[in-house]
């Protein structure tokens, strides 16, 4: 099936930071999502992404869809304490025998030490 | 309140004994999904619903049964359950598969079989 490949595993960052992290898939995806999923929680959307080199923000947040289809990054400027919890982008294949599956990342573990 | 909701949060069990977890939505969502979450594997999709009576197999789909005969309703099957098995389960709607429209995860169900 596709794979994603996310990248850090983890992340280990100082208040008033930025991150950045990304992932790359061996297939194309329509759509990318990106999650957060704080401790005891289910994931949370963060951003949506449509098109290809499609960039938006939404707050400090900033995700692009590659031009290629292949891959995202997401970009969190001026980290917070409570930006810690695990990142998680999705890919959705959109059709063929792919119509309807999403396939998650590895998930990214961010700490933010005040 | 928009919501999923899961149950049992927990749940420990015995190898070989059948069990359901069930996952009920609210938002009059079309697509429901089941994942599993394991260390270092980010969630994997399990089974995908686009509509009532209509169900398809996800990523890793064995072991695993599901049913949709409400809209509301998809509950996860488990008729053997085996300690590979043991794992954090997420449920998840959306209003519609395609375009991966914001998806609404539950709380999480912690499954151990021994």
């Amino acid at each position: 099936g596709q794979q994603l490949n996310q990248s850090p595993q983890s992340m280990f960052i100082q208040e008033g930071e930025d991150v950045s992290m990304n992932c790359t898939s061996s297939s194309i995806f329509n759509t990318w999502l990106w999650y957060k999923q704080d401790p005891g929680e289910g994931p949370v959307l963060l951003i949506a992404l449509y098109k290809a080199g499609e960039l938006t923000s939404n707050g400090r947040l900033t995700a692009q869809f590659g031009i290629t289809r292949k891959d995202s990054f997401l970009n969190i400027s001026a980290s917070i304490p409570s930006d810690v919890g695990i990142y998680f982008c999705a890919g959705y294949g959109g059709g063929g025998t792919s119509y309807g599956k999403l396939t998650f990342g590895q998930g990214t573990i961010l700490t933010v030490h005040p | 309140e928009a919501q999923v909701t899961q149950n049992p949060r927990y749940l420990i069990t015995v190898t070989g004994k059948k069990l359901t977890v069930t996952c009920s939505q609210n938002m009059n969502h079309e697509y429901m999904s089941w994942y599993r979450q394991d260390p270092g594997l980010g969630l994997r999709q399990i089974y995908y619903s686009m509509n009532v009576e209509v169900t398809d197999k996800g990523d890793v789909p064995e072991g695993y049964k599901v049913s949709r005969k409400e809209k509301r309703n998809f509950p996860l099957i488990l008729e053997s359950p085996s300690p590979n098995q043991t794992s954090l389960y997420f449920c998840a709607s959306s209003f519609r598969a395609l375009g991966g429209t914001e998806a609404f995860f539950g709380q999480g169900t912690r499954l151990t079989v021994v």
